[in-house]
Order: structure tokens, then sequence, then C-alpha cells
């Protein structure tokens, strides 16, 4: 059955980068694309951006200059980077099948991401 | 962007009731729009996608409808386990959320 996974830090200082990792199974990363969404306490989803099944990335613009998604295949991992983290980054983090014109219809279980001293 | 308005923010209904969540968009989204239902502590997930469509294995009782700019979930007969928050997500032009309905029994 498709399953995906984070992991990462919990806890990441301010200013530094956060490094996230999604596991997939069920579904090839050639054939389904994989984006990460993230959610503050309390309110809604935040779309960050997409690895599209040919290896493209798509990212929102608003995250953009601080955002990089990439993918090891073999391994059926996608990875997330940002930098220059603040408090407003914290939150969970969530990695999601991404299918054309049905989305995000899996997720994963999300990590939660602390951005403290 | 696109932005989407949910509401209520929070909406109270007794076991049994009828209860509609509204979801409006800033411009037409064509029909390209999915509701998750989000437990606590929980994944979001999805109900409904591209307006109508019931995901594989969700209860009858939730349905979908709409056009252009507005939006409509419908529970037909109110279960306790139906207490959830409920976004609204369009991706006719990038993707974007609303910011949730929260539902409670009265």
């Amino acid at each position: 059955q498709v399953q995906l996974k984070e992991s990462g830090p919990g806890l990441v200082q301010p200013s530094e980068t956060l490094s996230l990792t999604c596991t997939v199974s069920g579904f090839s990363l050639t054939s389904y694309s994989v984006s990460w969404v993230r959610q503050p306490s309390g309110k809604g989803p935040e779309w960050m951006g997409r690895m599209w099944y040919d290896g493209d990335t798509a990212y929102n613009s608003a995250l953009k200059s601080r955002l990089s998604i990439s993918r090891d295949t073999s391994k059926n991992q996608v990875f997330l980077k940002m930098n220059s983290l603040q408090t407003d980054d914290t939150g969970t983090y969530y990695c999601t099948r991404d299918r054309f014109r049905i989305p995000l219809d899996y997720w994963g279980q999300g990590v939660m991401v602390t951005v403290s001293s | 962007d696109i932005q989407m308005t949910q509401s209520p923010s929070v909406l109270s209904a007794s076991v049994g009731d009828r209860v509609t969540l509204n979801c409006k968009a800033s411009q037409n989204i064509n029909k390209y729009l999915n509701w998750y239902q989000q437990n606590l502590g929980e994944a979001p997930k999805l109900l409904i996608y591209n307006t109508n469509n019931l995901q594989t294995g969700i209860p009858s009782r939730f349905s979908g409808s709409g056009s252009g700019t507005d939006y409509t979930l419908t529970i037909s007969s109110l279960q306790p386990e139906d207490v959830a928050t409920y976004f609204c997500f369009q991706h006719n032009s990038w993707y974007t959320f609303g910011a949730g309905t929260k539902l409670e029994l009265k």
C-alpha cells in the first residue's frame, strides 16, 4: 500500500538549515510527484514545493529563495532543505503524494519541527 | 495568488444533523477543489477531490458541490467520529489551503 514517512531533527536553531527526508513505498517516484506541506500549530496547511515525477521541481514563491527539494530514486527518498530558519517556521512538516488532478491524496504522519535556541 | 476563505471557522452541531461547510475562492478555480479532514494530532485525510468525487473508503454521508468560486462540503447525518477540522484546497493555479472549519458536537 502507499506509504510516506518523514524523518529529520525535531529542533533546529534559528538561522540554521532544516533537512528532512521523505521515504516512500507502494509507488514509484518516477511515476508520481511528491509535495511538501507544512502546518503551524492551529493553522491551515501551506504548500511548500514539489518534486515532479520527471525530476523537475516547483516551489511556493514565498519560500523559493530558501527552499530546495531533491530526490534519490534508488532509495525511494525525497529531500527537503530550507535555510535561514526563523521561529515562524515552527510547525509540522508533511510529505504527500501528488497526482495530476488528484493532488495530495496520501500523506505521511508528519514531523514536528521547532525552531528555537 | 488564489485565496481560500472558509466559513464558519467553528461549527457546533448535533449527532444526526445535516452539516454544511463553505469555501470561497478569490477567483474561479474550475472545480479543482479538494476537501480534507484532520483529526487532532493526525495528518489531513483526503475526503473529496475535484469538487464532488468521493475518495475511496470515505463514507457516502460526505458529499461536495460547487462551481466557480463557491464550494460546499455536506455531511448528511453527522456522526461522532466526524468531529475534526476540515480544510478546503484549490489546485487550479498552484496550491492553496483554506484556514479550516472546526466541527464540534453540540
